[in-house]
């Protein structure tokens, strides 16, 4: 299994950040992608998920509306974009693969995380 | 929103000595399947976060067996029997109970005395 994230990404506030995460090694299909955020010196923040196989997603109650997950089933790749950033989405972006079994989720391979730094 | 809380938020530990590690949830954990949904993960120095435990007391692979979770309900405890150096890191108790959110603790840092 293989989990590969994009580089890392400056932006101005206001602006937006899509960033990928290329999975490898097992049926995509099979396995959902979480995406999960640690701002400088913080915890881990969970951000977002999406059903490889059909496209559903959830996402946390304070990035509705900002946060969109995607995913391209040929490519085998999951995309999270972020719009309206400001300084404090200043952060570490992991995806992480989930296996699950109903409504429970746990996250066994994780990707090495991609740093967006919003700076005027 | 369930709210987990750990403690404590700094643990010195002696190699070879054990250590201990809290995690409590603002409302039981327990899943209609019977299972208590609480999952332990590490985050070692420069390193991205790895599953350790899941539902509570299962190991994850390639986990050794000086690591054990116990629990119920509220209340959940990560022991590592004797400590060795390669476990200096944050620990972090996750809630996937009621999703979304899946919500973290603070992180417990483990470092060597």
């Amino acid at each position: 299994v293989q989990i590969v994230q994009s580089g890392s990404e400056v932006k101005r506030p206001g602006a937006s950040v899509k960033v990928s995460c290329k999975a490898s090694g097992y049926v995509f299909t099979n396995f959902a992608i979480h995406w999960v955020r640690q701002a400088p010196g913080q915890e881990l923040e969970w951000m977002g998920w999406i059903n490889t196989d059909n496209g559903y997603t959830r996402y946390s109650d304070t990035l509705q509306g900002r946060v969109a997950i995607t995913r391209d089933t040929s490519a085998t790749t999951v995309y999270m974009e972020l719009s309206n950033l400001r300084s404090d989405d200043t952060a570490i972006y992991y995806c992480a693969r989930a296996t699950f079994s109903g409504t429970y989720h746990h996250l066994d391979n994780w990707g090495r995380g991609v740093q967006v730094t919003v700076s005027s | 929103d369930i709210v987990v809380t750990q403690s404590p938020l700094s643990l010195p530990v002696t190699p070879g000595e054990p250590a201990s590690i809290s995690c409590r949830s603002s409302e039981t954990l327990l899943h209609s399947s019977g299972y208590y949904t609480l999952d332990w993960y590490v985050q070692r120095p420069g390193q991205s976060p790895q599953l350790l435990m899941y539902l509570v007391s299962n190991r994850a692979a390639g986990v050794p067996d000086r690591f054990s979770g116990s629990g119920s309900g509220t209340e959940f405890t990560l022991k590592i029997s004797r400590v060795e150096a390669e476990d200096v890191g944050v620990y972090y108790c996750v809630q996937a109970l009621q999703t979304p959110p899946w919500t973290f603790g603070q992180g417990t840092r483990v470092e060597i005395k």
